[in-house]
């Protein structure tokens, strides 16, 4: 069965740093690149970035709203992908999503996890 | 590329017949997917590639359009079927991700 799972939501001030975590299970990590979504309270869905499995380059790619502030990386050792948030704005609070990929090399993401809250708040 | 969905709200009954819109700002070939939304749960894949349907979609559920304009329709609404969806266009190289606003659907 294929389980990911968001961890590293919390409060935090505007200006400083978190970093999520996505741990995967139940799929060969390895093969899938990985997205990160968000949605802010009250709103619709929005991407923030992604990164490619190691057979397409492995590299990331994001969102204008959050390019240049955000880094998505992997660990295909420990079946986790990141996602590194600087400079945190109140516009960036949100409920964050990992997803995969629904087959090696597409776009279209097949499981999300369940979500973890990031609050930016002075 | 802006994703349009129409309408915001449908007020809907259990057996009704729903069809909800997506229009895309220009032609985004079969790039599509749709996604359901309900409180408390991650967006569950229905629809990919416009017509082809995740693994284990009741078959109430189906997909259709090319280029710009895209529906979801479900034959026959169900009680479980009540939630917010949302039309995603995906681009590949490079990536991006576009999705609609939602439209949710409400017990009439």
């Amino acid at each position: 069965e294929v389980q990911l799972v968001e961890s590293g939501g919390g409060l935090v001030q505007p200006g400083r740093s978190l970093r999520l975590s996505c741990t995967a299970s139940g799929f060969t990590f390895g093969h899938f690149g990985m997205s990160w979504f968000r949605q802010p309270p009250g709103k619709g869905l929005e991407w923030v970035g992604l990164i490619r499995s190691w057979s397409y380059g492995g590299a990331a790619e994001y969102a204008a709203s959050v390019k240049g502030r955000f880094t998505i990386s992997r660990d295909d050792s420990k079946n986790i992908a990141y996602l590194q948030m600087n400079s945190l704005k109140t516009v960036d609070t949100a409920v964050y999503y990992c997803a995969k990929e629904g087959a090696s090399g597409v776009l279209w993401t097949d499981y999300w996890g369940q979500g973890t809250l990031v609050t930016v708040s002075s | 590329i802006v994703m349009t969905q129409s309408p915001a709200t449908l007020s809907v009954s259990p057996g009704d017949r729903v069809t909800l819109s997506c229009r895309a700002s220009q032609s985004i070939g079969g790039t599509l997917a749709w996604y359901q939304l309900k409180p408390g749960q991650p967006p569950r894949l229905l629809i990919y590639n416009t017509s082809s349907r995740a693994t284990g979609l009741p078959a109430r559920f189906s997909g259709s359009g090319s280029g710009t304009e895209f529906t979801l329709t479900i034959s026959s609404l169900e009680s479980e079927d009540f939630a917010v969806y949302y039309c995603q266009h995906y681009n590949t190289w490079p990536a991006l991700y576009t999705f609609g606003q939602g439209t949710k659907l409400e017990i009439k």
